[in-house]
């Protein structure tokens, strides 16, 4: 089955730019999403097919995807930012969702 | 607005069965794939299920294969799980999500309901 690869964790300070990775076998040619997720709450869908965002979700959350990794860019982090983050793909070989282990976004 | 909220979970011992539900509303139900998600405690997201837009099309993973059966009933909205077999390692938050877009992001999602298994 289809294996997505992401850090652990993250830490940033506030105002810098947290990059988080998913690594899967030539994920470039999958469409990737990204869900952040706080302590306590449902997950929320910030990046959709590789690049694009929601309606209610700020423009300082960027997505790309090429090769092996995809890649959530968050700009200018504020303390707001600190959550989980799980990339997602749909595994067509399979006929099953795959997510990504998670990673720990920590605002310094 | 689209809401979904799921109900049933809830304490049960091994082997034990529940049947959770989730009632949509704020969008045209049957025009949508469902699934269910789940997160052990502590731990990541795990998809569990999808079904299509009728109950003729339908997914599990290995893990609740012959276990779990998925079910919707688009004249009233709502999503159904349910676990029969269950056993400590389904212990977590289950989550419905409504499935979106040709590449089958989840845009909209509850607010999850606690099964526990213990004795």
């Amino acid at each position: 089955s289809y294996v997505l690869t992401q850090p652990p964790s993250l830490s940033v300070a506030p105002g810098e730019t947290a990059r988080i990775t998913c690594g899967g076998n030539n994920i470039g040619i999958k469409s990737v999403h990204w869900y952040q997720q706080k302590p306590g709450q449902a997950p929320v869908l910030v990046i959709y097919s590789d690049s694009d965002r929601p309606s209610a979700i700020p423009e300082r959350f960027s997505g790309s995807n090429s090769g092996n990794t995809a890649t959530l860019t968050i700009s200018r982090v504020e303390a707001g930012a600190e959550a989980d983050y799980y990339c997602q793909v749909w595994d067509s070989n399979s006929d099953h969702w795959v997510f990504g282990g998670g990673t720990k976004l920590t605002v310094l | 607005q689209v809401q979904l909220v799921e109900s049933g979970g809830g304490l049960v011992k091994p082997g034990g069965s529940l049947n959770l539900s989730c009632a949509a509303s704020g969008f045209t139900f049957s025009d949508y794939y469902m699934t269910w998600i789940r997160q052990a405690p502590g731990k990541g997201l795990e998809w569990v299920s999808h079904i299509g837009y009728g109950s003729d099309y339908t997914k599990y993973a290995d893990s609740v294969k012959g276990r779990f059966t998925i079910s919707r009933d688009n004249g009233k909205d709502s999503l159904y799980l349910q676990m029969n077999s269950l056993r400590a390692d389904d212990t977590a938050v289950y989550y419905c999500a409504r499935v979106s877009g040709s590449s089958l992001y989840l845009d909209y999602w509850g607010q999850g309901t606690l099964v526990t298994v213990s004795s």
